[in-house]
């Protein structure tokens, strides 16, 4: 398995709180992707990461904010958390110089109650 | 853009079966595809690739797809599924060059009974 860590794995929040969720890789990828996955929706695509301090929005990013300071780490925030983000989310990891497909860790479910 | 429709949300088997998962892909540039196994509460997994060549691919756990380029599909297909082959699966595609996202269809819910 790719060395990607995702922490925490489970967590119940309240709305309106602040969360952040941490991905941890030791692949020194290039890039990084958060998703999140839900019922009949597969997984869309929140942010992701090219580079150190280099990030893009994606087709869900609307109340997220991403940051990545190294290579190994990028961090998934929730501002004010809402029950319409209770979801799975995954990290995944690519770099396209040695591999065309991306690897994924195993996900954090995030109840917001 | 792209998109990635998976035809089927459920497909129910008996064990022993063959099955064909399918997926239709739109792109406006030329696309890598992929599909991946998501067993219960784990992560995804890949299951084979198509980049070029031979459209026909082979990948774990005795699946196969092929890419055809004229109906922008890549259905996958197993002669005979175990039971152990009960989990989610997801068609993605690629743009090329790679590095970009992965854009996923919703997935189909492969069941398998004995």
């Amino acid at each position: 398995d790719a060395g990607i860590t995702q922490s925490p794995r489970h967590k119940v929040t309240e709305t309106g709180t602040p969360v952040t969720l941490r991905c941890h890789q030791t692949e020194n990828h290039r890039y990084m992707y958060w998703y999140r996955q839900d019922p009949g929706h597969g997984l869309r695509l929140i942010h992701y990461s090219y580079g150190v301090k280099d990030t893009d929005k994606g087709e869900v990013s609307d109340g997220y904010s991403v940051s990545r300071s190294k290579t190994e780490d990028f961090l998934l925030t929730l501002e004010s958390a809402t029950s319409s983000q209770t979801s799975v989310y995954f990290c995944a990891i690519s770099e396209p110089v040695m591999f065309t497909e991306a690897f994924f860790g195993q996900g954090t479910r995030l109840t917001v109650v | 853009a792209q998109s990635v429709t998976q035809l089927d949300s459920q497909v129910p088997v008996f064990e022993e079966a063959p099955v064909e998962l399918r997926c239709n892909y739109s792109s406006s540039v030329s696309v890598y595809l992929f599909w991946y196994v998501q067993y219960p509460n784990q992560g995804l997994q890949l299951l084979l690739k198509y980049l070029s060549g031979s459209t026909l691919v082979k990948g774990i756990n005795g699946f196969e797809a092929e890419f055809n380029k004229s109906q922008t599909s890549f259905h996958l297909r197993k002669p005979s599924v175990h039971i152990s082959d009960t989990a989610e699966y997801f068609c993605a595609v690629s743009p090329i060059p790679a590095g970009t996202a992965l854009i996923f269809g919703k997935g189909t819910t492969l069941s398998v009974s004995s």
